[in-house]
Order: C-alpha cells, then structure tokens, then sequence
C-alpha cells in the first residue's frame, strides 16, 4: 500500500522558534497533499490542502502566515510553525493522495509538537 | 454541510466480545466513505471503506456496510482482541474544487480487556 513519512515524530522547541515538519509519499506521487492539527481527544481538524506546485488553500480561521505549507514537488510537503507558542503545541498529521486513488488518503504517523 | 456523528467512547469490551461502533453521515450525493483506526501516538491507518450504496468494506475482521437508505456505516467485529485497543474514526469523502476533502467523526475509543 500507499506510504506517507513524516518527521520528525516528535519535536520540542522554544517559544519564539520555528519548526518544519515534512512529509513525503514515498511510493507514490501525490499530488494533493493535506495537513491536519488534532487536540487531546478530539478528531483531526483540517488545516490547509496543497497541491503540487500551486499555493496552499488554507481553511478559516487558520493563519497563513502562522502555518506555512510549501507542497514543491510530488513527494514532498512542508509545514512550518513559524514563531511557535504554547498554544501551537499539538499533533500534526499530514495526507497525501495521488492520481491512481483520488477519493483516499494516505496518511504520515504525525508530529507531536510541544512549545516550551 | 457534510458531517460525520459517530457514537461516544470510551467503549470497553473483553476479549472475544462483538463490537459495533455506530456511524451516520449528512452528505449531498454520494460521499466514500471510510474508517480509520489510530493506535496510540501514531497517525491514522485506513481501515476499510466503502464507495457506493450497498458496499461492504471489510479488513482484519471488520466490516461495515454502507447504508443509503439509513445513512449509516456501522463498525462490526465479531470477536475484538486486546491488539484491537485504538480509537476509531468514520469518515466521508467528497469532492470539493477538484479533490476529496475528508470529513471526519469525533472518534470512538476503544479498550479491550483480557
């Protein structure tokens, strides 16, 4: 089956400090890429969706400038937690989907991020 | 809009019991739709899915069926193991501006004891 890494699994940072997160498909092109946020016993909330080459479209209420995607080729897909807070702490987790399975996601074991 | 209701958690089962996890969706058309399971501290696995009235996805002794006429796509296990342990997400798919945008439940954790 499809494969989605991601790294790191697990990151601490300092607060003011930027973090990227990656994801790649690594047996697969995707071409959509998404990124999710899950809170402590909550279901994923979709931040963003990239596709290969164009600019993220962001879902409402999420900050552009906060949560920048960078989707450059179509194995590849960035998410960096730029000046990164407390309350940025949370768990990431990306998807990928590729032309040979459009209505399924594959996705990455995720990001924990904890913002000291 | 499209939405995902799944029953509450925790459930807590013993070993060997049936499981059902319930799931209904409100969605226009004809959504995919999906389980997911998520196993401590690690990402989402695809389960199962099911693509259109009437499909029965199944993997690893679960199975769901999709139900038109109900809106619904039930989670069943005849007989669960402690290794089953993990929360468990339904999902729907549809197309929006040209990919599938997933909708999500709230999840439903599952225990289960020895």
């Amino acid at each position: 089956g499809a494969v989605v890494s991601q790294h790191p699994s697990w990151v601490i940072c300092k607060s003011g400090t930027s973090v990227k997160i990656e994801c790649r498909s690594l047996d697969f092109q995707a071409t959509t890429m998404f990124w999710y946020r899950q809170f402590p016993k909550q279901s994923l909330m979709l931040m963003a969706t990239s596709n290969e080459g164009s600019k993220a479209t962001y879902e409402q209420g999420v900050e552009k400038d906060k949560f920048l995607i960078n989707h450059a080729s179509l194995t590849l897909s960035t998410l960096t937690v730029t000046s990164a807070h407390p309350e940025d702490s949370s768990f990431y987790i990306c998807s990928a989907s590729g032309d040979g399975a459009k209505n399924i996601q594959y996705f990455g074991a995720g990001t924990r991020l904890s913002v000291l | 809009g499209n939405s995902v209701t799944q029953m509450e958690g925790p459930v807590t089962l013993s070993e060997e019991a049936f499981l059902t996890i319930n799931c209904t969706y409100t969605a226009t058309g004809y959504p995919s739709l999906f389980w997911y399971v998520q196993y401590p501290g690690e990402g989402l696995q695809l389960l199962l899915k099911a693509t259109k009235a009437d499909d029965k996805g199944s993997n690893k002794g679960f199975e769901a069926t999709y139900r038109k006429e109900t809106t619904s796509f039930h989670l069943e296990k005849g007989s669960v193991q402690v290794s089953d342990s993990a929360v468990y997400f339904c999902a729907l798919s549809r197309n929006s501006g040209g990919y599938q945008k997933v909708t999500f439940g709230t999840g439903t954790k599952l225990q289960v004891i020895p």
